[in-house]
């Protein structure tokens, strides 16, 4: 079976201070992983994805993430947060046909 | 990037009665949809996948003649709420991939259904 676990519920990062979410996944086989992110009472917008080419994907806004398969985790990070990054985060793995959402993670950036 | 329109975008509508939920793909083909409830707080759970010209595949425990979804075109999927209680009241998204593309899929707006 597969699934998904994001670990923090909540993260809280100063303006201009790195961003690190963390999403850890559990799959029989070589997984498709996706971070997508939310505003208030919007859709969700793909950040990135990995699909077993590059291991270091870069995304849109400055985020990107990293397959590590002995750690089994797509943590998703940002070197410098800006306010307009304050969302809900979503790791996502499985084929589009069935994507298995984590529980998200929101992200709040403080002055 | 592909873009998928969710319409209308906030809905309330009184105990008992339907409400349809419009999600167009607006520059591409969609072969399959998929819609998602997301309760406040909480992950988008996976209600059915949608496959134009066929029968909606639903996920267990998703009642479908509570939930109807048709996917009449390659550019359109509704999901109807039959009877809609309070408890129905919800955030639903569609999703839709791209053909040929199948690793893409692209999310609509999201629609809030209040039943009063």
């Amino acid at each position: 079976a597969q699934s998904v676990t994001q670990l923090d519920s909540h993260v809280s990062v100063s303006e201009g201070t790195p961003v690190l979410l963390r999403c850890n996944y559990s799959s029989s086989y070589s997984p498709s992983l996706f971070w997508y992110v939310q505003h208030p009472n919007k859709g969700l917008q793909l950040l990135l994805k990995y699909t077993s080419a590059a291991t270091l994907v870069k995304g849109i806004n400055g985020f990107e993430a990293e397959f590590k398969k002995s750690e089994t985790s797509f943590h998703l990070t940002k070197p410098s947060a800006h306010m307009s990054d304050a969302a809900e985060y979503f790791c996502a793995g499985g084929a589009t046909n069935k994507l298995i959402f984590g529980t998200g993670t929101l992200l709040a950036v403080q002055p | 990037g592909a873009v998928v329109s969710q319409h209308p975008s906030r809905v309330i509508c009184k105990s008992g009665t339907s409400v349809k939920i419009e999600c167009r793909s607006l520059d591409f083909q969609a072969t399959t949809m998929f819609w998602y409830r997301q309760f406040p707080k909480q992950s988008l759970m996976l209600m059915a996948t949608s496959n134009e010209g066929s029968k909606a595949t639903y996920e267990q425990g998703v009642e479908k003649d509570k939930f109807l979804i048709n996917h009449a075109s390659l550019t359109l999927s509704t999901l109807t709420v039959t009877s809609a209680h309070p408890e129905d009241s919800s955030f639903y998204i569609c999703s839709a991939r791209v053909i040929g593309r199948n690793t893409e899929a692209f999310f609509g707006q999201g629609t809030r259904l209040t039943v009063v």
